[in-house]
């Protein structure tokens, strides 16, 4: 079945903790980004990856790191969480830019930090 | 940067009434425009979408209109129905290399469709 998982999908954590959101994609997406919901501000784009090594930020792209080494994968990584950035995380993929194709999105990860 | 203004943010109809969301966009150069149904504690999804060629397109009871020189965009639901309840999404792409194509999604809108 073609998807988009994530993991962990929910995660209570503390200020300073290191922790990394996993993403990965079994349809052969050359792009794939991560945004996040807030309440009343919609799906902000964190950073994105046009294909394997080309990574590029979005618009709120501070306190966040990502890497793209395979084609399907596309971690998250939070180095030092801070509460502002308790949030509902999604990864999305599609073939190529989603201006071009669909973009599909992972089941969510809901990220509390302390 | 590409801004979009999504209105309004909540919006209840009755069961069977048709249902406007409307969306303003700011990058004139935009070309894509999708619009995305998040049903509460599910992942956003593509209902319906439209390109800058094309003024009007739809599907069954959803429809979605494109008005370029005063850019805004619009979804149409009709005969609304229970389950079309959820939180709608729209979204503008400018064709901008350096933004890696990306979605600009509006704030979203709340829609309830009561029996």
């Amino acid at each position: 079945e073609a998807q988009v998982t994530q993991n962990p999908r929910y995660l209570i954590t503390v200020t300073g903790k290191k922790l990394t959101v996993t993403c990965s994609q079994n349809m052969n997406h050359e792009y794939m980004s991560w945004y996040r919901q807030d309440p009343g501000l919609g799906l902000r784009q964190i950073y994105y990856s046009m294909n394997v090594e080309v990574t590029d930020k979005g618009d709120v792209p501070e306190g966040y790191k990502v890497s793209r080494k395979e084609k399907r994968n596309f971690p998250l990584i939070l180095e030092s969480p801070s509460p502002n950035q308790t949030s509902l995380y999604f990864c999305a993929s599609s073939l190529r830019p989603p201006s071009y194709n669909e973009q599909f999105f992972g089941p969510g990860t809901r990220l509390t930090v302390l | 940067g590409e801004n979009v203004e999504q209105h309004p943010s909540t919006l209840s109809v009755q069961e069977g009434d048709s249902a406007v969301i409307k969306c303003t966009y700011s990058d004139s150069a935009s070309n894509y425009f999708p619009w995305y149904k998040q049903e509460l504690g599910k992942r956003p999804q593509l209902i319906i979408d439209i390109r800058s060629n094309v003024g009007e397109k739809k599907d069954q009871r959803i429809a979605v209109t494109l008005n370029k020189t005063a850019k805004h965009f619009s979804l149409h639901i009709t005969e609304t129905q229970p389950e079309d309840s959820a939180v709608y999404f729209c979204a503008a792409s400018p064709p901008n290399s350096n933004s890696g194509y990306a979605l600009n999604f509006g704030k979203g809108t709340s829609l309830l469709v009561t029996p």
